[in-house]
């Protein structure tokens, strides 16, 4: 079965470290999403791609980079973790709208600790 | 600005009871709106609206979307404690392939 998988699922690290969220789909899935999730705030996007070498900004992208060298993965850097980016991860994937059934796809999160 | 506003931001009920969650939308060319469950991980679909007055339904939970009054209502009938759950609803304009989320609203369900 298609999935969309992340790791790693938990990660506690440092204030300053640079630090690579991975995001696997095997949907074949042409749009991919970052969205973080934290209390009273819902899920707010980080970045996007619509294809291969394309990517966007979201809202909350400072801080935040990610690349897209191939259709399966868009890898999520913090360049230098802050206190703030403490947060649960979610990455997202849907088909392109002319055969989409509308639904995003998500993983099982991750959970990032910066201490 | 678009935006997607969810009400309650929490609601906690007894077994048994029905409930109505609200989500209201400001976004421009609006094309779908969905409703997503999500329990202790990741969120898992429910439904997608795109026709004012159609409701959908499945099981014990339904949802219907005006399009005039910018509003989708998701109602859960006999609830049980299963349904526990924070309740997120998306909107996605024509334009590009993004979906707005709101806060979401928590539902307890209590024995």
């Amino acid at each position: 079965d298609a999935e969309i998988t992340q790791s790693p699922r938990h990660k506690i690290t440092e204030t300053g470290r640079q630090v690579t969220l991975a995001c696997h789909q095997t949907w074949n899935h042409n749009n991919m999403f970052w969205y973080r999730q934290d209390l009273g705030h819902g899920l707010r996007l980080i970045h996007y791609s619509y294809g291969v070498q394309d990517t966007n900004k979201g809202e909350v992208s400072d801080g935040y980079s990610v690349s897209r060298s191939n259709t399966e993965d868009l890898p999520l850097t913090l360049e230098s973790a802050a206190s703030s980016q403490t947060s649960v991860y979610f990455c997202a994937s849907s088909a392109n709208r002319g055969r989409r059934t509308g639904e995003l796809f998500f993983g099982e999160g991750s959970r990032l600790t910066v201490l | 600005e678009d935006k997607v506003v969810q009400s309650p931001l929490s609601l906690v009920v007894h077994e048994g009871d029905t409930v109505t969650l609200n989500c209201s939308y400001e976004v421009t060319n609006f094309r779908s709106l969905l409703w997503y469950k999500q329990e202790k991980k990741a969120p898992t679909f429910l439904f997608m609206l795109t026709s004012s007055g159609i409701e959908k339904k499945s099981g014990r939970l339904s949802s219907i979307l005006d399009k005039k009054e910018l509003f989708s209502i998701l109602n859960i009938t006999a609830t049980q404690t299963g349904d526990s759950a924070i309740y997120l609803c998306a909107v996605e304009p024509h334009t590009g392939n993004q979906f707005y989320f709101g806060t979401g609203t928590s539902l307890t369900v209590i024995p």
